[in-house]
């Protein structure tokens, strides 16, 4: 595997569903991020993590729990969605935690809320 | 706070025209300007990046991209479009503390046979 993976690549759940995203990079970066990307609004930045800790939380609801394990890997813990958060859920890794680096993005999950 | 605008949701380009995307930003102070791409079912891809080393900046595939401070803009081109150009097309903008990644709405790229 190379640069930033995801899985599962599409997800479909009820409102009262427990579920996870995955993101795995294997880049060797140390900031990892969250994104949400909706139809017709701009890419939301949900969470940032640099080197295993959360430095950045954009008031996303408490439904969404991140979870960063290791420098390599991310979690996105859902639970109890709405269903306006159908959207792309996009991971992005980069070197350091500067936002003038270059982000690798992985291929998003699409995730729907029935 | 940073703004970034990009003008016209859809661009239809016929296939060897000129490809024109607009960026304009607001940021008060010097910027870090990104232009990402984002072809169908995929994440997305750097194009290139301004970091105030040259006004005209060139990047992957045949497109560049030529900073502006007086009319605060960031236009993408690229001379002759490919089908291979059709995608989804993002402007970007950071200050120098790269604290913060503002991101405009995207263009989706139609390129007609």
């Amino acid at each position: 595997e190379t640069g930033v993976t995801q899985t599962p690549r599409h997800l479909v759940m009820g409102m009262t569903n427990k579920k996870s995203l995955k993101c795995e990079q294997h880049l060797g970066h140390n900031a990892m991020y969250w994104y949400k990307q909706s139809a017709k609004k701009p890419l939301e930045l949900m969470f940032v993590y640099s080197l295993e800790e959360r430095v950045e939380n954009n008031s996303v609801p408490s439904r969404f729990s991140p979870e960063c394990p290791n420098s390599s890997h991310l979690f996105l813990h859902l639970h109890t969605l709405q269903p306006e958060d159908s959207a792309l859920y996009l991971c992005a890794s980069s070197p350091g935690l500067a936002f003038t680096n270059e982000q690798f993005f992985g291929p998003g999950t699409r995730l729907t809320v029935l | 706070a940073q703004s970034v605008t990009q003008l016209g949701s859809h661009v239809s380009v016929s296939e060897g025209a000129l490809v024109l995307l607009r960026c304009n930003y607001s940021s008060s102070v010097p910027p870090y300007l990104f232009w990402y791409v984002q072809y169908p079912n995929q994440g997305l891809q750097l194009l290139l990046k301004y970091t105030s080393a040259a006004t005209l900046v060139k990047g992957i595939n045949g497109f560049e991209a030529e900073f502006k401070k007086s009319e605060t803009s960031f236009h993408l081109t690229k001379p002759s479009a490919h089908m291979s150009d059709a995608a989804e097309y993002f402007c970007a903008v950071t200050s120098a503390a790269g604290n913060k990644l503002t991101f405009g709405g995207g263009t989706r790229v139609l390129v007609k046979p």
